[in-house]
C-alpha cells in the first residue's frame, strides 16, 4: 500500500550512542518532515525538507541532522544519544509545502534512551 | 504565544453523545486549520481541512468543525459517538509550518 513507511518501529540507545531512522515515502510528495511526540506537548517539528537536496530546521532542531538525497526518502539522524530524546517520532509528507493538503504519516518509531 | 491551543486535555464521554472538542488560534497566523486524529499505537491521520470557503467542514467518520473567525476557534464536533472513536484528537494550524496543539483525549464510554 502506497504511503510512509519509518523504521525501525521501536529502539533503545544508550546515552551517546548514534543512529539514524528511516523514512521513505512511494507518492512522489516533495515535502517532508519529522515530527517528534512528547505527552502533553503534542508534535514538535525537528527538520522539514521541501524537494530533494533541500533542508531546513523546524522548531526543535538540535541535536538532530537530516539529509534529501531523493524525494522518496528523508532519514533523520540522532548524533549522540541523550535522555531528553526519548521520544516518538513521525515522518510525514504531503504534496504541498507545509502540509497543507493534509499530511500522511508513517507509523512512527519509538525511542528510548538510557 | 501558542499558535494553537486545545482547550481540554481529556474528554469522557458516553456512547452515543454529542461530543465538542474546542480548539483555539492565534490570529496572527493564517487560516488554514486541520484536525487530526491518532489512534493507539499509530499515527496521524487527517479528518478534516479549512483552508476557504464555507465553514463549516465535514470530514471522515461523521466528524465536522465551524470555523469561526470572530472567536478564532476551530472546534470540532460529532453528534452521537461511538466507542471506536476513542482516541486523540489534534487541532493544528500553519505558521510557515504545521504547529500542532497539545492533544485532547477523547474516551468513549459503554
Amino acid at each position: 500500500n502506497a504511503g510512509v513507511t519509518q523504521t525501525p518501529k521501536f529502539q533503545v540507545l544508550k546515552t551517546g550512542q548514534s543512529m539514524t531512522l528511516q523514512c521513505a515515502q512511494d507518492m512522489n510528495h516533495e515535502y517532508m518532515s519529522w515530527y517528534r511526540q512528547d505527552p502533553g506537548m503534542g508534535l514538535r517539528l525537528i527538520h522539514y525538507s521541501v524537494g530533494a537536496g533541500i533542508t531546513d530546521q523546524g522548531e526543535v532542531p538540535n541535536g538532530y541532522n537530516v539529509s534529501r538525497s531523493t524525494t522518496e526518502d528523508f532519514p533523520l539522524r540522532l548524533l549522540s544519544a541523550a535522555p531528553s530524546q526519548t521520544s516518538v517520532y513521525f515522518c510525514a509528507s504531503s504534496y504541498l509545502d507545509a502540509g497543507i493538503d493534509g499530511y500522511t504519516f508513517g507509523s512512527g518509531t519509538r525511542l528510548t534512551v538510557v | 504565544a501558542q499558535s494553537v491551543t486545545q482547550l481540554d486535555s481529556q474528554v469522557p464521554v458516553f456512547e452515543e453523545a454529542p461530543v465538542e472538542l474546542r480548539c483555539n488560534y492565534s490570529s496572527s497566523v493564517s487560516v488554514y486549520l486541520f484536525w487530526y486524529v491518532q489512534y493507539p499505537n499509530q499515527g496521524l491521520q487527517l479528518l478534516l481541512k479549512y483552508l476557504s470557503g464555507s465553514t463549516l467542514v465535514k470530514g471522515i467518520n461523521g466528524f465536522e468543525a465551524e470555523f469561526n473567525k470572530s472567536q478564532t476557534s476551530f472546534h470540532l464536533r460529532k453528534p452521537s459517538v461511538h466507542i471506536s472513536d476513542t482516541a486523540e484528537y489534534f487541532c493544528a494550524v500553519i505558521l510557515n509550518d504545521m504547529r500542532f496543539g497539545a492533544g485532547t483525549r477523547l474516551t468513549v464510554k459503554p
